[in-house]
């Protein structure tokens, strides 16, 4: 079955810095990526999805990287800020199917920006 | 508003006793999802809902949990004689009709804690 791993230790980096997260899958190539943000007492927030035919999105500060020779997705956050901190979280649909919408999701990294 | 909105935000009860946790998707999503999310643990998925198809409940961890979803928009999940592990974040999201791609837009959870 398909696991998702992300760095389960917290990421901590000085303000203005680039910030780089980890998402690696063990199965299937999926044909999407999800990235969503979580604060600490709110619900999941979406940022960036990606598809299987896309080597890179970007939106504003974030850059979302998709390989699915390395079975990997990275996402980016350039000149972080204090207010980027919080844990970030991958998902990708639990089988290959382009029309599925049941996700699986990563334990997410928690990500600490310095001032 | 126009989010995901999610009631009781938080619920302490005895072990033993019944719960329901109501989500109030976005208007129009067709789509509705419920998550838990254990402390240290990923967003487990419990019920999946798609307009007036029959509900997906693969992820129900026990008999004792269900759910419905009344005239395609609001949804609530039961918990008949909780037990102490299912204290948890129970999460809400809703997405648009169409594909799996589309983002989920989640609720802020209701926190359960059982005595």
């Amino acid at each position: 079955s398909q696991k998702i791993e992300q760095n389960s230790e917290a990421l901590n980096i000085q303000e203005g810095k680039t910030a780089t997260l980890t998402c690696n899958y063990t199965n299937y190539s999926p044909a999407y990526l999800q990235w969503y943000r979580q604060d600490p007492g709110r619900g999941p927030v979406f940022l960036l999805l990606i598809r299987e035919n896309e080597k890179e999105k970007r939106k504003e500060r974030l850059k979302v990287t998709f390989d699915t020779t390395l079975k990997q997705s990275l996402f980016h956050i350039t000149a972080s800020q204090p207010a980027d901190s919080a844990t970030y979280l991958c998902a990708l649909p639990d089988e290959y199917a382009g029309n599925n919408r049941k996700l699986i999701w990563g334990l997410g990294t928690s990500l600490a920006v310095n001032p | 508003g126009a989010g995901v909105s999610q009631s009781p935000s938080n619920k302490v009860t005895e072990k033993g006793k019944d719960v329901e946790l109501r989500c109030d998707p976005i208007s129009g999503h067709t789509a509705l999802y419920w998550y838990r999310q254990s402390l240290g643990q990923g967003l487990e998925f419990l019920i999946y809902f798609q307009g007036n198809s029959a509900p997906d409940k693969s992820g129900l961890p026990s008999d004792r949990f269900s759910a419905e979803r009344t005239g395609g928009s609001v949804s609530t999940l039961t918990i008949q004689r909780t037990q102490q592990e299912d204290s948890a974040v129970y999460l809400c999201a809703s997405s648009p009709a169409g594909t799996g791609r589309q983002p989920q837009h989640f609720g802020d959870g209701t926190r359960l804690s059982i005595l």
